[in-house]
């Protein structure tokens, strides 16, 4: 079956590390991209990225960085100044003037 | 800046009965309008888009609907039922940027058995 698939589904991490969220997708899409979610906002798009070895800012990049040396593979980093990181990570992904599909979430939590 | 409200923030409907969600987006200059379903801890499934050069879409029990001169869209569900209750989202991409959907914060649907 065709998908995005995000890994881990949780992540405990203590404040100060960097840490590395997954998302692979087999659907052959050439757009990918990582949003997060908070309590009572809507999606905010971190990065984005359109082709290989091409991403973009979103609107809420800083402490966040990703990169796209696959076409299949979207990994996002959450580096140590991301003021808050504790969230729910949604990685999409698209063809141009398609819907978005979306992966399940990966829940961090930063102590 | 553009944002974008949905009304109501919350909904509870006894089963079988029809209902709106409303979308508004502060520029009317919206294009690739979507709406998503949400189920609790879950990513979003994507339910209807509305193109560029498309007024309204339909899908099964859903419609959604976008009026350009105003910004606002509106989903439509017939005959709700139980496997309905999820949170609806309508995103939509500002003006030429097709890949920078803004998000509205959901409206929360509860179908009462």
């Amino acid at each position: 079956d065709g998908g995005i698939t995000q890994s881990p589904k949780y992540l405990f991490r203590k404040e100060g590390q960097n840490v590395t969220l997954s998302c692979e997708q087999n659907l052959n899409h050439d757009a990918m991209y990582w949003y997060r979610q908070d309590p009572g906002q809507g999606l905010r798009l971190i990065y984005y990225s359109q082709i290989v070895n091409d991403f973009q800012k979103g609107d809420i990049a800083e402490g966040y960085s990703v990169s796209r040396e696959k076409k299949e593979s979207f990994p996002l980093t959450v580096t140590s100044a991301q003021k808050n990181p504790t969230a729910f990570y949604l990685c999409a992904s698209s063809r141009y003037n398609s819907p978005l599909h979306f992966g399940n979430g990966t829940r961090l939590t930063v102590t | 800046k553009q944002e974008v409200t949905q009304i109501p923030a919350a909904l509870s409907v006894p089963e079988g009965e029809n209902l709106v969600l409303n979308c508004s987006f502060t520029d009317s200059a919206i294009y690739n309008l979507q709406w998503f379903r949400q189920d609790p801890g879950k990513g979003l499934t994507s339910l209807l888009l509305i193109q560029s050069s498309q007024r309204e879409q339909t899908s099964g029990r859903l419609n959604a609907s976008l009026d350009k001169s105003s910004g606002r869209s509106t989903l439509y569900i017939a005959a709700s039922q139980p496997g309905d209750s999820a949170t609806y989202l309508c995103a939509g991409a500002p003006g030429g940027a097709t890949n920078k959907l803004i998000f509205g914060t959901g409206t929360l649907l509860a179908v009462q058995p």
